[in-house]
């Protein structure tokens, strides 16, 4: 059973940084994109960015390209999201999520002062 | 840049009706194209592949169809369970890719 497992919610306060992660199991995860998927209190579905564990090449939206940071460790099978200055517009729950449609738990991230 | 363009962004409806939610994208995906089902403080969900593949546990009454660039979702008779959020993801275009805006669809 495919199954990917998030870290759990997140409190930080402006400034902060922060590095959550997303383990998949029960596939081959190197060769397989995965991905984050932002979602704001209310709102839709965003891509965020992409990675191939296999080669790391990753690909980001340009709504988010410089403002996070997505890792791999191929040898763990995960998948990390990371910010190094965190901002209230960045109080969101952060799916990981594959193409095919296997989605993560989410994780919520409220930053707040 | 590939637009995903979702029709319409909230419906109501009563059960038994048969309800349609359409995805519209700027340049031919050929079928690939996603629908998600998203509840309250859950993950989406997914229910159609590749436009009209229904996954393994999907009630029947979901279906997809289209290809190119326009896409629907059917619901054949609305249940109350069927209360959610919906959502098309293209996967044709370069990752990352594109979701629609989500169609909000209330029972009446």
């Amino acid at each position: 059973e495919v199954q990917l497992v998030q870290s759990g919610a997140e409190v930080k306060k402006p400034g902060d940084s922060l590095k959550i992660s997303c383990e998949g199991s029960g596939y081959k995860f190197d060769n397989f994109w995965i991905g984050w998927v932002r979602q704001m209190p209310g709102k839709g579905l965003e891509w965020m960015g992409i990675i191939y564990p296999s080669d790391s090449k990753t690909r980001y939206n340009p709504s988010f390209q410089g403002q996070v940071t997505i890792s791999v460790d191929k040898s763990i099978s995960t998948t990390y999201l990371q910010w190094t200055s965190l901002k209230a517009s960045d109080t969101a729950t952060y799916y990981c999520a594959s193409p095919q449609g296997f989605w993560g738990q989410g994780a919520l991230v409220t930053v707040s002062s | 840049d590939m637009q995903v363009t979702q029709s319409p962004s909230s419906l109501s409806a009563s059960v038994g009706d048969r309800v349609t939610i359409s995805c519209r994208t700027s340049q031919s995906i050929i079928t690939y194209l996603n629908w998600f089902q998203q509840k309250p403080g859950r993950a989406p969900k997914l229910l159609i592949s590749a436009a009209s593949n229904l996954q393994t546990g999907v009630p029947s009454r979901f279906s997809g169809s289209g290809s190119g660039a326009e896409f629907t979702l059917t619901i054949s008779s609305l249940q109350p369970e069927d209360s959610a959020t919906y959502y098309c993801l293209e996967t044709y275009s370069s990752p990352p890719y594109t979701f629609g805006q989500g169609t909000k669809l209330e029972i009446k």
